[in-house]
């Protein structure tokens, strides 16, 4: 069984940095892109980063709404994926899940999901 | 970036109703769709992908259909555990992007 389980999230200031984990178990985690989609209470789903497998180079992408703030890793040998960021802002308050990417062309979709952790940002 | 836009953003039914949700993209996207449900308080999960493939495990009254710019999920014989919020994703680009999602409420 596909499972994944975030953490890190928390309340933080504006300005502040945190970093996001996701630990993948029962599949190959290697093999996957990974994917942190956010959802703003109340609001719809928001995709935020991936990062591709090892096979497509692991390069990730990122939305224009965080692009310069983010940054995806991954280390596979761990099954964890990282999503870093920088200058957190108000609007960046959201539950934040992680999913697994099944590939297409140049994109994914996201076949499992975590519960997501909350990152909440205040001052 | 692909924008997504669904309509209704809210669709009132009954225990029975057949259900139509339409997405569109604003560029030719072929067939690169998924589709996601999501309850209140609970995760999102994938229902079809590749605009008409149904995920293992997901019930065959929801269907999917539509290519390049229109799509649609219909689901036939709504049942009481298919009142949600329905999300379409492109995946034609490495940008992906979720439409605004339709809420599937109780008439």
């Amino acid at each position: 069984e596909v499972q994944l389980a975030e953490s890190g999230g928390g309340l933080l200031q504006p300005g502040r940095s945190l970093r996001l984990s996701c630990t993948g178990s029962g599949f190959t985690f290697g093999d996957y892109a990974m994917s942190w989609v956010r959802q703003a209470p109340g609001k719809g789903l928001e995709w935020v980063s991936f990062i591709r497998g090892k096979a497509y180079g692991e390069r990730p992408e990122y939305a224009a709404s965080v692009r310069g703030r983010v940054a995806m890793s991954r280390d596979d040998s761990r099954s964890v994926a990282y999503l870093q960021m920088d200058s957190l802002k108000i609007e960046d308050t959201a539950i934040y899940y992680c999913a697994r990417g099944v590939p297409a062309i140049l994109g994914y979709y996201l076949d499992d999901w975590g519960q997501g952790t909350l990152v909440t940002v205040s001052s | 970036d692909i924008q997504m836009t669904q309509s209704p953003s809210t669709l009132s039914a009954s225990v029975g109703d057949t259900v139509i949700i339409t997405c569109r993209a604003s560029q030719s996207i072929s067939t690169w769709l998924a589709w996601y449900q999501q309850k209140p308080g609970k995760v999102p999960k994938l229902l079809i992908y590749q605009a008409s493939t149904l995920q293992s495990g997901v019930p065959s009254r929801f269907s999917g259909s539509g290519s390049g710019t229109e799509f649609t999920l219909t689901i036939s014989s709504l049942q009481p555990d298919d009142f949600a919020t329905y999300y379409c994703q492109q995946y034609h680009s490495q940008f992906l992007t979720f439409g605004g999602g339709t809420k599937v409420e109780i008439e």
